[in-house]
């Protein structure tokens, strides 16, 4: 089946380490895309890529870093320079352009204390 | 620049009741209109969609009619089901490739139904 993974599904951490999720899609798809959903904010979007090696910043980047070194994956690094790491991550894909949706993943559930 | 408003939650019905979630929009261009669902603990399902003025999303009974003139999306079920309990969420987008291709979303409305 094609799809979207991500993993871990929960994740905790110690403040002041870095931590990486994973996402990994087979839907052949070229944009990848992570958001952070906090309770009451809807979806926020942290970095999108619309092919390999090429990366753009969305609206709360600050904190986060990804890579595109493969058309499957775009893992995303939260550092220790983000302030509000706890949230919920979401990734997600899109097809070519004459698509319209993104497609998403179940999530990961990051919590930092 | 891009935004899109629906009313906020949480809203709670009895099964079989009728569910209007309201959701108007800012956008720059001429954007496309989604619903997303997104049951607990999981990512988001698209549920239905419009590209252009007058179209008609629908799926699993739920039904949003893209309206220009009042720019809304207002998602609609005659009927709902314990099963829709869940958060819905309006986004839109402006083109429907390039690199400046980016989803907007409301902020969500969290739908629980009772038997």
């Amino acid at each position: 089946d094609g799809g979207i993974t991500q993993s871990p599904k929960y994740l905790f951490r110690k403040e002041g380490q870095n931590v990486t999720l994973s996402c990994e899609q087979n839907l052949n798809h070229d944009a990848m895309y992570w958001y952070r959903q906090d309770p009451g904010q809807g979806l926020r979007l942290i970095y999108y890529s619309q092919i390999v090696n090429d990366f753009q910043k969305g609206d709360i980047a600050e904190g986060y870093s990804v890579s595109r070194e493969k058309k499957e994956s775009f893992p995303l690094t939260v550092t220790s320079a983000q302030k509000n790491p706890t949230a919920f991550y979401l990734c997600a894909s899109k097809g070519t352009s004459r698509t319209y949706e993104q497609y998403f993943g179940p999530g990961t559930r990051l919590t930092v204390t | 620049g891009n935004s899109v408003t629906q009313m906020e939650g949480p809203v709670t019905l009895s099964e079989e009741a009728f569910l209007t979630i309201n959701c108007t929009y800012t956008a720059t261009g001429y954007p496309s209109l989604f619903w997303y669902v997104q049951y607990p603990g999981e990512g988001l399902q698209l549920l239905l969609k419009a590209t252009k003025a007058d179209d008609k999303g629908s799926n699993k009974g739920f039904e949003a009619t893209y309206r220009k003139e009042t720019t809304s999306f207002h998602l609609e079920k005659g009927s709902v089901q314990v099963s829709d309990s869940a958060v819905y969420f309006c986004a839109l987008s402006v083109g429907s490739g390039g690199s400046n291709y980016k989803l907007t979303f409301g902020k969500g409305t969290l739908l629980t139904v009772n038997p």
